[in-house]
This record gives structure tokens, sequence and C-alpha cells, in this order.
């Protein structure tokens, strides 16, 4: 089993449209987590951190739930701009950090 | 600025040779990482390292190898063990708390013909 699985997509969707990922996580003893975005051809960056009470920035919204184990984000009223792949990532112990494979977002006029 | 840089950000070569990708910060980090990704694939840790002189093999270590000299540079080498060394290489760095997040370099794209 993978430490980190999202569900690969695509995620096609038209704009304005509100989509959700989820991301599993293995390891119980995970530290932190974050949502990265990536567009083709570019390293990753970060889209914003995911802590435990949720949090919001703008259309984004990101939960955890430490008991069965995963993180969501929640992208609202979609943008052409929001095209692109998002990576979840994991802090494990012993400054082990995981992403996983990454979902892909096509956002449609 | 304070960043990461990789170098160079393409790179050509024979199979068998042994190839070695920079990596340098400036953000005083104590943790870095190389990753690879191939396409449309996510990213694979290759090593990491914690602290000077150490380092810790990730989950497709085989046919690479790493040093930590010095805490600005982790450079990668891509040895001719390496069956299939093809692919995008992301370099990260973070600070030593559990908590924060990881920076990125703008990643080197090897291709061996």
């Amino acid at each position: 089993r993978k430490e980190v699985e999202q569900d690969p997509g695509p995620f096609n969707v038209p704009e304005g449209a509100t989509v959700a990922f989820n991301c599993t996580y293995s390891n119980s003893a995970s530290q932190s987590f974050f949502w990265y975005r990536q567009d083709c051809r570019k390293e990753p960056k970060l889209l914003m951190s995911v802590y435990s009470s949720g949090n919001e920035d703008g259309r984004f919204t990101a939960q955890l739930n430490r008991a069965s184990q995963y993180i969501s984000l929640l992208i609202r009223d979609s943008k052409l701009s929001d095209s692109a792949t998002y990576l979840c990532v994991v802090n494990v112990g012993g400054f082990k950090t995981i992403f996983g494979a990454g979902t892909r977002l096509f956002v449609k006029a | 600025d304070g960043g990461i840089t990789q170098s160079p950000k393409y790179l050509f070569r024979k199979e068998g040779q042994n190839v070695t990708l920079s990596c340098e910060q400036n953000l005083n980090h104590d943790a870095m990482y190389w990753y690879r990704q191939d396409p449309g694939q996510g990213l694979r840790l290759i090593y990491y390292s914690q602290i000077v002189n150490d380092f810790q093999k990730g989950d497709i270590a085989e046919g690479y190898s790493v040093s930590r000299e010095k805490k600005e540079s982790f450079p990668l080498t891509v040895t001719s063990a390496q069956k299939n060394p093809t692919a995008f290489y992301l370099c990260a760095s973070r600070d030593s708390s559990m908590n924060t997040e990881a920076f990125f370099g703008q990643g080197t794209r090897l291709t061996v013909v």
C-alpha cells in the first residue's frame, strides 16, 4: 500500500463548479499535511497547509480527518487558471516528506 | 533573494555515463530532498538528508548516490546502474520543524540517449 494515495483523475469540470479531492495516508504518526499545486513541466508550489480544525484560503478549503487518515481539498467557483495537478503531501516522522501521485484538474469554459 | 537553485535546467547524457545534478539552497534549511518525476506521474523520493554528513534512502534510491558535505548543497549523482534515468529531477528543502512546507528548485530534465 502506498504511503499517500490520491485519485489520479482527471477531473473535468466547467467554470464555476465546485470540486473536491481526497487523499489518504497510511502512517498514523504523520505530523503535518499540505496541498501543493503543480503546473505542467514546472516545480510544485505550496497551495495551503492543512490544519486539524480545517482552514480556508479564498475559494480553497482544506480539511484533515486524523481518525480516518485522510485530507481533502475543496475548490469553489473553479476558474480556468485552476487547471493543474494537485498534490497531497505528508510529513511523516524523521523528516521524511512524501508526495501523493497527484490529481489532475481540467477546468473548461 | 533566498531560494533553491538547481542546475542545469536541461541535461543530456549518453547511456552508461554517470551524471551529477546540482542543488544549492540559501534558505538555511536543515533538510534537503531529491525526487524523481516521470511524465504523468507523481514525485518519488530518491534520497533525503536531515543534517550535514547524513542522508537516508527514499523509495527509489537504487542507481543514485548523494552527498551532504555542506548545509547548502545536496548534489545527486545518477549512476550507470540506474536502468531508466530519463526523468524530471526535483530538489527541495525545508526547515527542521515538522510543520513546515518544502520549497522546490525549478528542476532538472535529464535525458539519456
